[in-house]
């Protein structure tokens, strides 16, 4: 069974700092994704990796695929209290018809 | 632009009542999704539909019927609810089922159901 683990479950930081939070799995993926869901929303996709070792940037956000493609993670430099929300990433499941998701990590910046 | 529209919003059932979960995306999308979100575990996959005329069981299909009734519609139906199926719900689209390819979904804003 494919299993997306992140961590950590929960992250409370100020505003200003630094956080990383870890996407990982013992299956390979052929691509990974990851998305921000805000309360009362459905997620919405941040960016979409495809090749390992990839590094993708979406301006404070820094994304990173796993060189063996197991594992993701996702860097915010100078947390902002917009970033509040919960992080999910995600990858196809085994047959490649829909995605497969983690619990997800819930980050609070407070000013 | 609407979207993903999910209908209704939030929703209150008693036990064994049975209930019918709206979706209409308006952007031409092949594929269509059932997802339901509990604190603690994610979204797991209820049903999803490649494309029209075609339903497939996700990882949590038991206590659920869906129809994709067009190109456009894909509803979610609980025959006897229990409070198990106590959830936020959402459905999702992607222009194609093709996860492996890193298809895009697009979500609906989600149900909240409580059975009691």
């Amino acid at each position: 069974t494919q299993l997306l683990e992140q961590s950590p479950q929960f992250l409370s930081i100020q505003e200003g700092e630094n956080l990383t939070v870890y996407c990982n799995s013992s299956s390979v993926f052929s691509s990974l994704q990851w998305y921000r869901q805000e309360p009362g929303e459905g997620p919405v996709l941040l960016v979409t990796v495809v090749t390992g070792g990839e590094v993708k940037k979406l301006k404070r956000l820094t994304f990173q695929f796993g060189d063996a493609r197991k594992d993701s993670s996702l860097h915010i430099t100078a947390a902002q209290t917009g970033d509040t929300g919960l992080y999910l990433c995600a990858g196809p499941n085994q047959a490649g018809t829909a995605l497969i998701f983690g619990k997800g990590t819930t980050l609070s910046v407070s000013s | 632009n609407a979207g993903v529209t999910q209908t209704p919003k939030f929703q209150v059932l008693k036990t064994g009542q049975s209930m019918t979960l709206q979706c209409a995306q308006d952007m031409n999308h092949n594929s269509m999704y059932w997802y339901r979100q509990d604190p603690g575990m994610g979204l797991r996959l209820i049903y999803y539909s490649a494309s029209e005329g075609t339903t497939d069981k996700g990882e949590v299909p038991n206590g659920y019927n869906v129809s994709r009734l067009n190109k456009r519609e894909f509803s979610l139906r609980l025959e006897s609810a229990a409070p198990s199926q106590t959830s936020v719900y959402f459905c999702a689209s992607s222009v194609r089922a093709g996860a492996a390819l890193g298809e895009k979904l697009f979500f609906g804003s989600g149900t909240q159901l409580s059975v009691l």
